[in-house]
């Protein structure tokens, strides 16, 4: 069964750095692209960038590039998301997101990783 | 960019009713669309890619049409369980994955 575990919830401070990550399994984690979403409160669905934990290679929306860095550990299975200088507008969920078995689209979902950036 | 545009905002329907969603590509995504289901507190689950492709376990009242800019997700006898948030999203323009603002559909 493929599954995506993400970390838990986060309070941060503005300025404050974070890592969040998500850990796959019940598949080979190097042959498939794991992507980043984030949604703000009561808000839809936004994509920040996606990795292909094989080799690397990551590639980001206009909008979040710059702002947050996706990388990925593959001996222990792991994407992460992170950010060097939280601002309050960071506040919101934030799933990982595999792609699916058939094509592109994101078949399978993390749980989700709420973070608060307040002072 | 592709602009991905769902319609209705939210669609009331009673249960047992069918439901029609819209979505609208602002410029072909060939079939290379998918349809999700997000309730309050959870992740998005998919429902349809392809079109029209239903996910494993996914029940027969749900299905996708359409190809190149216009798509339908219909959902033929609504369930109590069904009201939710639906987005549809395009991945034609890999490897950018675009969403749709969403349509709720609540119980009249």
């Amino acid at each position: 069964e493929v599954q995506l575990v993400q970390s838990g919830a986060e309070v941060k401070k503005p300025g404050e750095s974070l890592k969040i990550s998500c850990k796959g399994s019940g598949y080979s984690f190097t042959s498939y692209w794991i992507g980043w979403v984030r949604q703000m409160p009561g808000k839809g669905l936004e994509w920040m960038g996606i990795i292909y934990p094989g080799d690397s290679d990551t590639r980001y929306s206009p909008s979040f590039q710059g702002q947050v860095t996706i990388s990925a550990d593959k001996s222990i299975s792991t994407a992460y998301l992170q950010w060097s200088s939280l601002k309050a507008s960071d506040t919101a969920m934030y799933y990982c997101a595999r792609q699916g078995s058939s094509g592109y689209y994101p078949g399978y979902w993390g749980q989700g990783t709420l973070v608060t950036v307040s002072s | 960019e592709i602009v991905m545009t769902q319609s209705p905002a939210t669609l009331s329907v009673s249960p047992g009713e069918r439901a029609t969603l819209s979505c609208r590509a602002s410029q072909s995504v060939s079939s290379n669309l998918a349809w999700y289901q997000q309730k309050p507190g959870q992740a998005p689950r998919l429902l349809i890619y392809g079109a029209s492709t239903r996910a494993t376990g996914i029940p027969a009242r749900f299905s996708g049409s359409g190809s190149g800019t216009e798509f339908t997700l219909t959902i033929s006898s609504l369930q109590s369980e069904d009201f939710a948030v639906y987005y549809c999203q395009q991945y034609n323009n890999w490897p950018q994955w675009t969403f749709g603002q969403g349509t709720k559909v609540e119980i009249k």
